[in-house]
């Protein structure tokens, strides 16, 4: 069974702070990780990682993927109150497949 | 852009009873999903559809079936709802799943069974 595990499930710091946010898994055939941010309704997507070591960034925000060690970290600089959110990891795996297996998410608050 | 949409927004069922989901979406996208969330959990998936008249199953499908008749609409439907199904659903679609994998989510419906 795909497994996909966040850490730490919740996290509280000050605004300016840096975060890292951890996501490990064990799945047979890998094929992409991706991050997602949700606020109050629907998540949204951050990024897409399929190859070691590229990192990809967007703003304040960047994430690498290891796939020797089979983890990603999306970290996220000068943390500001509207980056309080859950942000969710996801694996897609398997030949064929559609599926995407999520962790249970880091719960992210940025207090002023 | 609508995007993906969902109704109802909220919905409360007694146990026994049944209902639908609809979620609609206008990109054009063939991948279709339903996924629910239990609080302080990840998104499970429930069913799925890789095109008009195609559809499997995911992770939890059980007690709830789909059908996929046009490439807009993918309704979830909950057969003799149990209290194990309060839970809030996200309707999802992609264009191309197997190269990128992003999913757009529709606002999602929280569903209260009693």
């Amino acid at each position: 069974e795909d497994k996909v595990v966040q850490s730490p499930l919740s996290l509280v710091v000050h605004e300016g702070d840096t975060v890292t946010l951890n996501c490990s898994y064990e799945v047979t055939n890998f094929r992409s990780l991706l991050w997602y941010k949700q606020e109050k309704k629907a998540p949204t997507f951050l990024f897409m990682l399929t190859s070691s070591g590229i990192e990809k960034k967007s703003g304040r925000l960047s994430s690498i993927l290891d796939k020797k060690e089979l983890f990603s970290i999306l970290n996220i600089t000068a943390t500001q109150t509207g980056d309080s959110a859950v942000y969710l990891c996801a694996v897609m795996a398997g030949a064929g497949s559609y599926q995407l297996t999520f962790g249970k998410g880091t719960k992210l608050s940025v207090i002023p | 852009n609508a995007g993906v949409t969902q109704t109802p927004k909220f919905r409360i069922l007694k146990i026994g009873q049944s209902m639908t989901l609809q979620c609609t979406q206008d990109m054009n996208h063939n991948y279709m999903y339903w996924y629910r969330q239990d609080p302080g959990m990840g998104l499970k998936l429930i069913y799925y559809s890789v095109g008009a008249g195609i559809t499997d199953k995911g992770e939890v499908p059980n007690g709830y079936n789909v059908s996929r008749s046009t490439t807009e609409d993918f309704p979830l439907r909950l057969e003799l709802a149990a209290p194990s199904q309060t839970s809030v659903y996200f309707c999802a679609s992609s264009s191309l799943a197997g190269v990128t994998g992003e999913l757009f989510f529709g606002e999602g419906s929280r569903l209260t069974v009693l």
